[in-house]
């Protein structure tokens, strides 16, 4: 079966750097994706890590450590647009078929 | 270049009734998933559609089906409604193939509440 577990809430300030941990156990690892997910509306993609290290993307950075089951998301510079859920999520096949964590509700306060 | 589009945006349904949620993909895609999310939960995996067949099925009772047309737009199908049906039905395409086999494109959902 599969299992991810992250924090289900976080606060930080605006300007300030948060990082979301998400950990897993599932069989057929084929890449781990964070989405984020505005209330109300539909999840939007992240960043996808398939290899271990560090995957930055602008403000964004993903890590993933595989024989650890381990990623984080790291935010910087943070907004108040950030506000949001964070979800990690796992392929365990080729077929685009995600499992998802609970998410993250992440809070940035002025 | 519309995106993943999803109709209706809410209903209410009462307990036994059937429901069927549609869902056009991202011009380009050819694969249609379909996921439930509770409120407060994160996604979870329905089916897959692709080449107008089922090719992967979470864990869902059969009172969910599906079916995918030849221009690959799709439909969820749930019978029986029961109270915990109630959730966002979220679409999300993909193109089969694409090497970034994560980048799902999710539609705006379509809430259902069952009374």
């Amino acid at each position: 079966g599969q299992n991810i577990d992250q924090p289900t809430e976080m606060t930080a300030t605006e300007g300030a750097i948060v990082q979301i941990n998400c950990t897993y156990q599932t069989s057929g690892f084929n890449g781990l994706f964070w989405y984020q997910q505005h209330a109300g509306e539909a999840p939007t993609f992240l960043s996808y890590n398939v290899l271990d290290g560090l995957e930055e993307k602008g403000r964004f950075s993903s890590f993933l450590s595989r024989s650890k089951g381990y990623s984080y998301l790291l935010l910087k510079e943070l907004q108040m647009k950030d506000s949001a859920s964070y979800l990690c999520a796992v392929s365990h096949n080729a077929g685009n078929m995600l499992t998802f964590g609970g998410g993250t509700r992440l809070m940035v306060k002025p | 270049d519309a995106g993943v589009t999803q109709s209706p945006t809410h209903l209410i349904k009462t307990r036994g009734q059937q429901v069927t949620l549609r869902c056009s993909p991202k011009s380009g895609h050819d694969t249609v998933s379909w996921y439930q999310q509770a409120l407060g939960q994160g996604p979870q995996f329905i089916f897959q559609y692709y080449e107008e067949e089922e090719r992967q099925r979470g864990n869902f009772p059969d009172r969910f089906s599906g079916h995918q047309f030849p221009n690959y737009s799709s439909e969820l199908n749930v019978n029986a409604l029961w109270l915990g049906d109630s959730a966002l039905y979220l679409c999300a395409s993909s193109r089969t193939g694409d090497p970034n086999t994560g980048e799902l494109f999710f539609g705006e959902g379509s809430r259902l509440t069952v009374l």
